[in-house]
């Protein structure tokens, strides 16, 4: 059965540093999401993508949060610089089309010290 | 975005129905009513979804009230593997809408 593929699956940083995540959705989906759950709470998005457009951001703190997915197929997202409040799980999802069912991957929980 | 109401925690048995309530009373016509869990270090998976009328999958069953101001997931024989946090959403039909999760329902199944 086709997963969404994240990695790392965990991480820690110190403040102030650099940080990525990368997703491989399954394959075919042509939209992409990323979500920040903190411990407790449910997920939130952050970003959507159709394809390799950015549909919604809204929620995306654009002065340290930077998402992409250059060819349509994977992403990444990145933190800089990282701050303590970044702590939290995140969650890449991907779904056949807009609107469709979504498939959530793994996470990455990321620490930062 | 319409909210949901979803108890913070239930308790079950194992082998016996369990059946999680949501409620929903600013529900527009449109809303579509989506449940997904998510398990101990995992992300959340799909589990159902329906609009006005009951459903009925491998996984679990959805009733929704006649007036669509609440509904109830139910998993017919709780299993240990079905201790997870059950998120009950509301989302609109127009493609780009998002999905909103509450803290749903943290299911615990006793053995």
């Amino acid at each position: 059965e086709a997963e969404v593929a994240q990695s790392p699956r965990y991480k820690i940083t110190e403040k102030s540093q650099a940080v990525a995540f990368w997703c491989d959705p399954i394959s075919g989906h042509a939209t992409l999401y990323w979500y920040r759950q903190i411990l407790g709470q449910g997920p939130e998005l952050l970003v959507q993508f159709q394809d390799e457009s950015v549909v919604d951001d809204s929620q995306l703190p654009k002065d340290r949060f930077s998402a992409e997915r250059l060819k349509g197929v994977d992403s990444t997202l990145k933190i800089q610089p990282a701050e303590l409040g970044d702590s939290a799980m995140y969650l890449c999802a991907s779904s056949l089309v807009m609107g469709e069912t979504q498939y959530f991957g793994p996470g990455t929980r990321l620490l930062v010290l | 975005d319409a909210k949901t109401t979803q108890p913070n925690s239930m308790e079950s048995n194992e082998e016996e129905p369990v059946h999680l309530p949501c409620n929903h009373s600013t529900i527009s016509g449109t809303d579509y009513i989506h449940w997904y869990r998510q398990l101990p270090s995992q992300g959340p998976e799909y589990v159902i979804h329906g609009l006005t009328s009951n459903v009925n999958n491998r996984m679990a069953s959805l009733a929704i009230a006649e007036d669509r101001k609440s509904s109830t997931l139910i998993l017919h024989r709780a299993t240990l593997r079905d201790a997870a946090v059950y998120y009950c959403i509301l989302r609109g039909n127009s493609g780009n809408t998002p999905l909103v999760f509450g803290k749903g329902t943290r299911l615990s199944v006793i053995a």
